[in-house]
């Protein structure tokens, strides 16, 4: 199973950009990568999923080199909101459609 | 759609005693997965179930633990006995499918937060 690295915490303010990497070194041919993200007394949510590349929606953006052994989540602006952990997960073959969480990286946005 | 459901959304009871925790998962869901989150453990999926059948259950941590889904828009996660160990947020996610190449997104509810006394 493919292994995720990812920094415990980070410190943010209001307005900036985030970016949280994510390494998984022993990624396989046919794993996605995807990001959730979990607010405090809530189950976790998707945020985002990429295979190579570049990938964009209405929340963040995920950037991928082309040898794929890591990630990285760009949040564009952080609000307090954004306050959270956020999860790297690889899913494929070997995961059989589980998702295996490490333990994130918690972001705190200041004001 | 309401998202998933489950409850209750909180559990005190006493060493010893049974626990059950439901899951209503969202309509048109086949696939159904029950976690639980500790401090010390993090996020762990217990079970996770396809079409009504248990694929997995690896991640159950001893027999005091039993899981059924007798129909696609219910399933029970059962503690018995339980003990204060257990206590924890229990989460239930459903998807579309298992696996669709990509991953399905998984759709969480709002747990429920057991104490074990």
């Amino acid at each position: 199973l493919a292994k995720t690295t990812q920094p415990i915490s980070m410190d943010s303010y209001e307005g900036q950009e985030v970016n949280i990497t994510c390494s998984h070194n022993n990624i396989a041919t046919n794993d996605y990568i995807t990001w959730y993200q979990q607010f405090p007394s809530q189950g976790p949510r998707f945020i985002i999923q990429g295979y190579k590349t570049k990938v964009t929606n209405e929340v963040a953006s995920l950037f991928i080199p082309a040898d794929r052994k890591s990630s990285t989540l760009s949040l564009p602006r952080v609000s307090l909101s954004d306050t959270a952990v956020y999860y790297c997960l690889v899913i494929g073959d070997n995961q059989g459609g589980k998702l295996i969480f490490g333990q994130g990286t918690e972001l705190s946005v200041k004001p | 759609d309401a998202g998933v459901i489950q409850s209750p959304r909180h559990e005190v009871t006493e060493m010893g005693q049974e626990v059950t925790l439901r899951c209503k998962p969202i309509s048109g869901h086949n696939s159904l997965f029950w976690y639980r989150q500790t401090m010390m453990r993090g996020l762990e999926l217990l079970i996770y179930f396809n079409n009504n059948v248990p694929i997995d259950d690896s991640g159950m941590p001893e027999d005091r633990f039993s899981a059924k889904m007798p129909n696609a828009s219910f399933s029970t996660l059962k503690i018995q006995p339980s003990e204060p160990r257990d206590s924890a947020v229990y989460f239930c996610a459903s998807s579309h499918s298992l696996y669709s190449g990509s991953g399905d997104e998984q759709f969480f509810g709002p747990g429920t937060r057991l104490t074990v006394l």
